[in-house]
Formats: C-alpha cells, structure tokens, sequence
C-alpha cells in the first residue's frame, strides 16, 4: 500500500538558507505525489504535484521538487529560506482503496525560519 | 471561483449539542471528503463523496453524520460529541474521487472545541 515517511519533525533554517524537507515513499507503482503547505490556523495549501510529466517539479511560492524512482524520494527544496516559509509541510500520496482515491499524509514536518 | 469555503471557521459546543459543519465548492468538483486534524498531527481521512453518494467511510463513530445536500455542498452533523472529538475539520474536494493526479482543494477548516 502506498505511504510516505517524512524524515525529520522539525527542521531549523537560516533566513536565505537552504531549503530541504525529505519525503519517501513506498508504492509498487508509480504513485501521484504531493506536497501541501500548512500555516498557523489555516487549511492545507498545495505547493506542488507529481503526476509522471515530468521529474522536477516546480511549485508556488519558489519551491521545488525532485521525484527520484530510484531512491523513491520526493525531497522538497527551495534555494533562499524567507520568514514567510515557517509552516507545517506535507508530503501525500494518493492510495487507491476500493475503486476510490484517499490522499494520504505523511506525519509532517514543521519549518522554522530565523533571522 | 477556486476555493473551497468552510463555515463556521470556529464552533464551540456542549458535549449534549447538536452542531453542523458546512462545506461548499462551486468548482465542479464531483468528490468531495472531511478529514480531522488534531494539533500537530497531520489530516486523517473521515469520508469520501462521490457524485454525491457516500463512498467512503472510515470506521467514524456515528456521532458525526455527513450529508451531501447537492453538488456543491457538504455537511458535516455532530451529535453528542466527547471532548476527544476536538480539532479542525478540513473539508476538500477534487474534480474525482478515483485516480486523479490533481490533488485536493482543502478548505480553512472549523476549529472545534467540545466542552
């Protein structure tokens, strides 16, 4: 069955740092991946999608990300860190179940973003 | 129109009160599902529309009791909550409920209190 692990609860940037939030994943094919973005109080936001077009994969807001078959990954980066960026982040992928698609999350990982 | 609209975005609720939580999209959208956050956790899957049918329910107690009114529309009843029951319901939809590669759109959620 399909289902992804996050690596790391809580990850700590530098403003203009590096951004990388690791994502794996488990599936005997192909799965459609996701990463969703959450801030304080607030619904889910989708950054970006996997659907098998194309290997890297360009979101909203600067972020993007690498479907690696090999590694079965879907790291989420972004070159600069802004303040703005400190959020909960979300990798999914959807799990066929009954005929029926579920979106399921990984645990999550929170980004904090200091000065 | 692109988003989902949740209603109310805060409830609080005596353990003997009947509440409802509504949904409403008008993106075509022919799924539509409720998911329960609580804090820190990610979203887990309650119940799936589709086509305006109940597709999917995941084991939920029957104190919660979905509706799906027309197309556009979704509810949520609540009846004889636990204080347990409290978190934020995040509604979504998406243009089907099998195989598709374009995510859900998720809603800002009811933040739940049951006292």
């Amino acid at each position: 069955a399909q289902s992804v692990t996050q690596l790391g609860s809580h990850v700590s940037v530098s403003e203009g740092a590096l951004v990388l939030l690791r994502c794996n994943y488990s599936s005997s094919v192909p799965p459609y991946l996701f990463w969703y973005v959450q801030y304080p109080n607030q619904g889910l936001q989708l950054l970006l999608k996997y659907t098998s077009a194309a290997t890297l994969v360009k979101g909203i807001n600067g972020f993007e990300a690498e479907f690696k078959k090999s590694e079965t990954s879907f790291h989420l980066t972004k070159p600069s860190a802004h303040m703005s960026d400190a959020a909960e982040y979300f990798c999914a992928v959807t799990r066929l179940s009954g005929g029926y698609n579920k979106l399921i999350f990984g645990a999550g990982t929170r980004l904090a973003v200091h000065p | 129109d692109t988003e989902v609209t949740q209603t109310p975005k805060h409830l609080v609720m005596g353990m003997t009160n009947k509440k409802s939580l509504k949904c409403e999209q008008h993106m075509g959208h022919r799924a539509m599902y409720w998911y329960k956050q609580k804090a820190k956790k990610p979203p887990e899957l309650m119940f799936v529309y589709s086509y305006e049918k109940l597709s999917i329910n995941e084991s939920v107690p029957s104190r919660f009791s979905p509706e799906c009114p027309n197309s556009s529309l979704l509810n949520l009843h609540l009846h004889a909550l636990q204080p347990e029951d409290s978190a934020l319901y995040l509604c979504a939809s998406s243009q089907e409920a099998w195989g598709t590669p374009y995510g859900y759109t998720f809603g800002s959620g009811t933040r739940l209190t049951v006292v």
